[in-house]
């Protein structure tokens, strides 16, 4: 299947710090990727859909000033958490859609993990 | 909004079937999926099945579609101690927006 990264797969930084955390598409073209946070035994949620060349489209409920997006290439979306804070702590993944499949197929990077003390 | 459930936890002998079940209320998704994700990690796309079908098989995989119930199911055939994960469903949100809807996550322990 195809493949997607992230960097950096884990991050610690300090209250008020931005973090930026970068989705590659390695195999593929991606005109759209997704941005999920993952809390702690839980589900996905949907945090934005990012598409290429475009803004992105928040999920309600998203500040979209406090987590940037952008998609400036069809293999890199990036996700900037600026002036994070502890309750910012969270499990990221990010996702790629794949329409050279043919199928309507989305692949997950392996997520980050963002500690803000 | 459109809703995923699934049961939070199942516990299987090595060797035996797991059978894994979610059920949905967008009744127009048309694509339906299976997702793995093992501890620290992100999610590995299992297997998939469009809406038009009531059955795909691949390998130790079996997928069952009862769209008139909307009801999907996982079947992995000889569970193995590898198989230990959680496991999501998820479903395509109808009209066009692209979106996947993920369930609460089944957490499939194999135990000797």
């Amino acid at each position: 299947g195809a493949v997607v990264s992230q960097h950096p797969s884990r991050v610690i930084c300090k209250s008020g710090t931005s973090v930026k955390i970068e989705c590659r598409s390695l195999d593929f073209q991606a005109t759209t990727m997704f941005w999920y946070r993952q809390f702690p035994k839980k589900s996905l949620m949907l945090m934005a859909t990012s598409n290429e060349g475009s803004k992105a489209t928040y999920e309600q409920g998203v500040e979209k000033d406090k987590f940037l997006i952008n998609h400036a290439s069809l293999t890199l979306s990036t996700l900037t958490v600026t002036s994070a804070h502890p309750e910012d702590s969270s499990f990221y993944i990010c996702s790629a859609r794949d329409l050279g499949s043919g199928q309507e197929t989305q692949y997950f990077g392996p997520g980050t993990r963002l500690l803000v003390l | 909004g459109e809703d995923v459930e699934q049961s939070l936890f199942l516990s299987v002998r090595e060797g035996d079937s797991s059978v894994i079940n979610c059920t949905y209320t967008d009744s127009s998704s048309t694509y339906l999926y299976w997702y793995k994700q093992e501890p620290g990690a992100g999610l590995q796309l299992l297997t998939y099945i469009f809406s038009n079908m009531d059955m795909k098989q691949d390998q130790r995989l079996t997928v069952l579609l009862n769209k008139k119930d909307k009801h999907l199911s996982l079947r992995i055939a000889d569970t193995q101690t590898g198989d230990s994960a959680i496991y999501f469903c998820a479903v395509l949100l109808s009209g066009g927006y692209n979106k996947l809807i993920f369930g609460a996550g089944t957490r499939l322990a194999v135990h000797p």
